[in-house]
């Protein structure tokens, strides 16, 4: 089976700190993706990663950067933390492909920004 | 640009009615997929259907069947027999082409929550 592993199910930062969210995945997938979701928005996607080292902005880019520096592992990071971050953060892998596969997702990162 | 519309923001179901979820898309691209993600309280989201737009076939699988019509740009969900287990965030999905060219980035509708009571 597909894992999608992110590191901590629950984080509670303060205003300012820089925040690292860790994601992992098993199954040599080319894209990796990091979601974010707000009740009411649904899921925004905010970067994702098409291969080592290559990054695309999604929707949301702002206040994010992203690193891809091995296949498997797919960094989200908060350079300097804000209240308006607190939101649960979804990472998803796929293989790529000619057509575009199932998202294969982890259970999900909750952040706090106090 | 690409969107995705769920209307329903919450459906309350008694166990064993049958519920429809409705998605509606909007889409410039000729070639696109739609998807169909559960997630329950758990919060992990599961995959349920992936369709391409060139396939207008419905679908049946088990108590769930999907209707995709293209003619209206809608892919809703139907649950027959809804269960309690049902009871979760269903979202819907539409492919979209990357800057590269690829078809390689999902975007989502803001969801469903469905409430089967028991």
């Amino acid at each position: 089976d597909v894992k999608v592993t992110q590191s901590s199910r629950y984080l509670v930062k303060r205003t300012g700190e820089k925040v690292f969210l860790e994601c992992v995945q098993d199954m040599d997938h080319e894209n990796m993706f990091w979601y974010r979701q707000d009740p009411g928005l649904g899921l925004r996607l905010i970067y994702f990663s098409y291969d080592v080292k290559m990054k695309e902005k999604g929707d949301i880019p702002e206040g994010y950067s992203v690193s891809r520096e091995k296949k498997e592992r797919f960094s989200l990071i908060l350079e300097s933390a804000s209240t308006n971050q607190t939101s649960m953060y979804l990472c998803a892998s796929t293989a790529a492909g000619e057509w575009l596969r199932e998202l294969f997702f982890g259970e999900g990162s909750r952040l706090t920004v106090l | 640009a690409q969107k995705v519309t769920q209307a329903q923001t919450e459906i309350s179901v008694v166990e064993k009615e049958d519920v429809t979820l409705d998605c509606v898309y909007e889409t410039r691209d000729t070639t696109y997929y739609l998807f169909w993600y559960k997630q329950p309280p758990s919060g992990e989201l599961v995959f349920l259907i992936r369709r391409n737009s060139f396939d207008e076939q419905n679908e049946i699988s088990g108590r769930y069947s999907w209707n995709f019509q293209k003619s209206t740009s809608s892919f809703n969900f139907t649950i027959t027999a809804s269960q309690v287990v049902d009871s979760a965030v269903y979202f819907c999905a539409l492919s979209e082409v990357s800057t590269g060219g690829a078809t390689n980035k999902l975007i989502f509708g803001t969801g469903t929550l469905l409430a089967v009571q028991p």
